[in-house]
């Protein structure tokens, strides 16, 4: 693989379930983030991961929860899904913080819990 | 708190110029980014400015003012592949990105 990669492209979940939304990349970056994407408002950040064994909380974590136990893998997983959760997800990855600090994004999950 | 205004959408003409502004309000500066995001698809990078001033990339240029919280972005010779929305994005003091909502740039032809 080459880059960014999430899994699955595409889900729909019943209300009450868990679900995991994969991600991984191979560009070795230290920093990785969890976004969600909705209609009419901008990208918001719901936890990121400065490097391999820390998390923090975004904007809006409620919900959600991640973990980072190596480099590659930054799994997002919504312990019981709502529908106020339907969204696109993207998972990004950079070098570390500091400025112009690119970040690299994921193809995107597209999320619909009913 | 942190803001970020843009248009929601903006329509120019293939071949013309077109300028994208962006106001900001964060805490802390670091630099900021505009992304190219197509529909359905995932945001890729397109420039980054730390000082003030313009950067030039091919047809892309963009522009910041720190002490205005200002930057635009400006493409020339429009191609219809330039349909896009475009996202403005301030790095906080904590090295954290700010999204605005994007402009949705429509290209006629």
């Amino acid at each position: 693989i080459a880059g960014i990669t999430q899994a699955p492209t595409s889900q729909i979940l019943a209300a009450g379930r868990r679900m995991t939304l994969r991600c991984t990349q191979d560009m070795r970056h230290n920093a990785m983030y969890w976004y969600r994407q909705d209609l009419g408002l901008g990208l918001r950040l719901i936890h990121y991961s400065n490097t391999a064994g820390t998390t923090g909380k975004g904007e809006v974590p409620d919900g959600y929860s991640v973990s980072r136990a190596n480099t590659d893998d930054f799994p997002l997983t919504l312990a019981s899904a709502v529908p106020s959760q339907t969204s696109v997800y993207f998972c990004a990855s950079s070098t570390g913080t500091g400025d112009h600090n690119e970040q690299f994004f994921g193809p995107g999950t597209r999320l619909t819990v009913l | 708190g942190q803001n970020i205004d843009q248009p929601t959408e903006m329509t120019a003409t293939e071949g013309a110029i077109v300028q994208i502004n962006c106001t900001y309000q964060t805490s802390g500066f670091n630099g900021l980014f505009w992304y190219q995001q197509h529909a359905g698809e995932a945001p890729t990078f397109l420039s980054y400015n730390v000082l003030d001033g313009l950067e030039e990339k091919g047809r892309f240029s963009s522009f910041l003012s720190r002490s205005k919280g200002y930057s635009y972005l400006l493409l020339k010779e429009l191609q219809m592949k330039d349909s896009a929305s475009y996202l403005c994005a301030p790095m906080d003091s904590n090295y954290q990105l700010i999204w605005g909502a994007g402009t949705k740039l429509i290209i006629k032809p």
